[in-house]
């Protein structure tokens, strides 16, 4: 079956300094969609992804998706202590099927 | 519009016994997904609902089970728990289904088995 991979899986930084996390699935993916989970709190959606080679910013957070639309990353500049939690993303087969969520990296960012 | 609603928030059970968790989607919703999420695993899906229709089921033994209601709103039952059952249980609605549209969270329901 399908599998999504997340790399790393923990990050410490330091605030101001940038941050990646990097997805791949085993398969190409209709479409790929990441989630922020706080700290004792539940995933919230930030964004999904289509297109091959699509590239989408929101403030300081930039995602892509691969050309081959079997990966992707997330990228943060500047890191601030509200950054702190857990960024999933979630690979979609497409249709009416499931999503299959990577591991997730755990960001802490030392003040 | 109110958020996806779960209960109970936390459960203590003893290693044999059963559950059931609900949940109840952001109206108009009709797919409802349940996930577990435990520190080493990451959030595993266990099943997709969709119109009271199991559509998509993952990769947990048959003493994991759920349904839908008409109104969407949603349970999962397990049975015969044993201590590895421990984790939050998380359900996401979304309009047409998770590979669709972004998906929901409610807060969780944290079991605990003894």
């Amino acid at each position: 079956g399908q599998q999504v991979m997340q790399i790393p899986q923990y990050q410490h930084v330091q605030e101001g300094e940038d941050f990646t996390t990097y997805c791949n699935s085993s398969t190409t993916l209709s479409n790929i969609q990441w989630y922020k989970q706080r700290p004792g709190g539940h995933p919230v959606f930030l964004i999904q992804l289509v297109k091959s080679g699509e590239v989408k910013k929101q403030k300081r957070l930039t995602f892509q998706f691969g050309e081959a639309k079997k990966n992707s990353s997330l990228h943060i500049t500047a890191t601030q202590t509200t950054d702190v939690g857990t960024y999933f993303c979630a690979g979609g087969a497409g249709g009416y099927q499931k999503v299959t969520f990577g591991i997730g990296t755990k960001l802490q960012v030392i003040p | 519009k109110a958020g996806v609603t779960q209960t109970p928030r936390y459960l203590i059970k003893t290693r044999g016994q059963q559950v059931t968790l609900s949940c109840s989607p952001i109206s108009g919703h009709r797919s409802v997904s349940w996930y577990q999420q435990t520190p080493g695993q990451g959030l595993q899906f266990l099943f997709e609902y969709f119109s009271e229709t199991q559509r998509n089921k993952g990769n947990f033994p048959g003493r994991f089970s759920g349904r839908q209601f008409s109104n969407s709103r949603s349970e999962m039952n397990v049975s015969t728990l044993e201590l590895g059952d421990s984790a939050l249980y998380l359900c996401a609605s979304s309009v047409e289904g998770p590979s669709y549209n972004e998906q929901f969270f409610g807060p969780g329901t944290r079991l605990t088995v003894l």
